[in-house]
């Protein structure tokens, strides 16, 4: 099975950078996701990692290292709308499914 | 140009009277998702299905099923519903198993 942990809230100012991270421990791992989710909408997708390093997209960028079980998201010149829950979830080696973790709730403010 | 569509946006059903979401997609994917998502938690995988092929998790309640009857189509459909099985119902689609997912905006069910 899989077990992801991240934190539940965080705060952060308009035009800062802010790094949300994700840790988790699975019995097979094929990759890790990150998402977006606005309040009641659907989770957006937002980077994907399989092997160790960091991909970069515009002002989000996530990192990943397998032999620490830890990724993390960093989103750089932070605006309003980037408040939302930002989603980590693994893929499943065998069956390649998703399982997420519970989100990271970020509240940006002026 | 709606890709993952989800009707209806919200659904209101009593205590064990049987309900039916449904989910659409134009995306020609062959994979869809359905997964249950309460309020502050993470988003859980109910069951998919890889063109015809249904695969359950193993920790979904049998008061729960789905059908396929094509590509574009999946619906959830719950027997009885409880308290307890008031969610955002969230269906998404993939090009393969594995890749990324695209969900569509779900659908809230209350039950009274």
């Amino acid at each position: 099975g899989q077990n992801i942990d991240q934190p539940t809230e965080m705060t952060a100012t308009e035009g800062a950078i802010v790094q949300i991270n994700c840790t988790y421990q699975t019995s097979g791992f094929n990759g890790l996701f990150w998402y977006q989710q606005h309040a009641g909408e659907a989770p957006t997708f937002l980077s994907y990692n399989v092997l160790d390093g960091l991909e970069e997209k515009g002002r989000f960028s996530s990192f990943l290292s397998r032999s620490k079980g830890y990724s993390y998201l960093l989103l750089k010149e932070l605006q309003m709308k980037d408040s939302a829950s930002y989603l980590c979830a693994v893929r499943d080696r065998v069956y390649s499914t998703l399982t997420f973790g519970k989100g990271t709730m970020l509240l940006v403010s002026p | 140009d709606a890709m993952v569509i989800q009707n209806p946006r919200y659904q209101v059903t009593q205590f064990g009277k049987p309900v039916t979401l449904s989910c659409s997609q134009t995306l020609n994917h062959n994979v869809m998702y359905w997964y249950q998502q309460k309020s502050s938690q993470a988003p859980k995988l109910l069951f998919h299905y890889y063109d015809k092929d249904f695969n359950n998790e193993a920790d979904t309640p049998d008061n729960f099923q789905s059908r396929r009857p094509n590509t574009s189509f999946c619906f959830l459909d719950i027997r009885s519903p409880g308290l307890g099985d008031a969610a955002m119902y969230l269906c998404a689609t993939g090009d393969g198993l594995g890749g990324e997912q695209y969900f569509g905006p779900g659908t809230r069910l209350t039950v009274t």
